[in-house]
């Protein structure tokens, strides 16, 4: 168990639709990552927040936003849903800036 | 072009020793890191290696560190079927978020 906590495990939606994951990090973490991993994609970085800012975009759709909230958890609202956007997504959680990365087990979107 | 590659399948025999590589093209990567992932799990980190050495070993597992080459490759002794996963290189230059490969498929014949 890596600390990071992520709900929900498993969503299944429908296309048009908005849902929001959710990353609580390890205890002490002041960054959050998130990442999209598909089959055809591998693990692509979306964004990165360090103590409630956001600090590094990487291949995040405008429909996609995230936040860090002041206890640190992050959310990840992902909107106007596709069907490509099904895959699985990760949390991770680190205690400074791009230190070693500590991963969720992720969420597995299925848009239908 | 990708700035981590690795092969994507590798099958070894059970006791067998296994070496997954791995290449990347930033010279400028200060910190590589080796992960794996399980059937239905999350990344659990491995191990990781700073760009100022050349090899880290902790118990089964070698990492290897050729800087001028950009080559990393990570080497597990008397390998076992619970190894049998994906194993994700990665990147860092310090300052940035890390960069995948796409994994390597470790199979482990019994």
């Amino acid at each position: 168990d890596s600390g990071v906590t992520q709900t929900p495990k498993h969503l299944i939606t429908a296309t048009g639709q908005r849902v929001t994951l959710r990353c609580s990090p390890r205890s002490g973490d002041l960054s959050v990552y998130w990442y999209q991993q598909s089959l055809d994609q591998g693990l692509q970085f979306l964004i990165q927040y360090y103590n409630g800012e956001e600090r590094a975009k990487g291949n995040i759709l405008e429909r996609f936003s995230a936040q860090q909230f002041p206890d640190l958890h992050s959310e990840l609202n992902l909107s106007s849903l596709e069907l490509g956007d099904s895959a699985l997504y990760f949390c991770a959680s680190s205690p400074g800036m791009n230190t070693e990365a500590f991963f969720g087990q992720g969420t597995r979107l299925t848009v239908v | 072009g990708e700035d981590v590659e690795q092969s994507l399948f590798l099958s070894v025999r059970e006791g067998d020793s296994s070496v997954i590589n791995c290449t990347y093209t930033d010279s400028s990567s200060t910190y590589l890191y080796w992960y794996k992932q399980e059937p239905g799990a999350g990344l659990q980190l491995l191990t990781y290696i700073f760009s100022n050495m050349d090899m880290k070993q902790d118990q089964r597992l070698t990492v290897l560190l050729n800087k001028k080459d950009k080559h990393l490759s990570l080497r597990i002794a008397d390998t076992q079927t619970g190894d049998s996963a994906i194993y994700f290189c990665a990147e860092s230059k310090g300052n940035t978020p890390l960069v995948f490969g796409k994994g390597t498929r470790l199979s482990v014949i019994a």
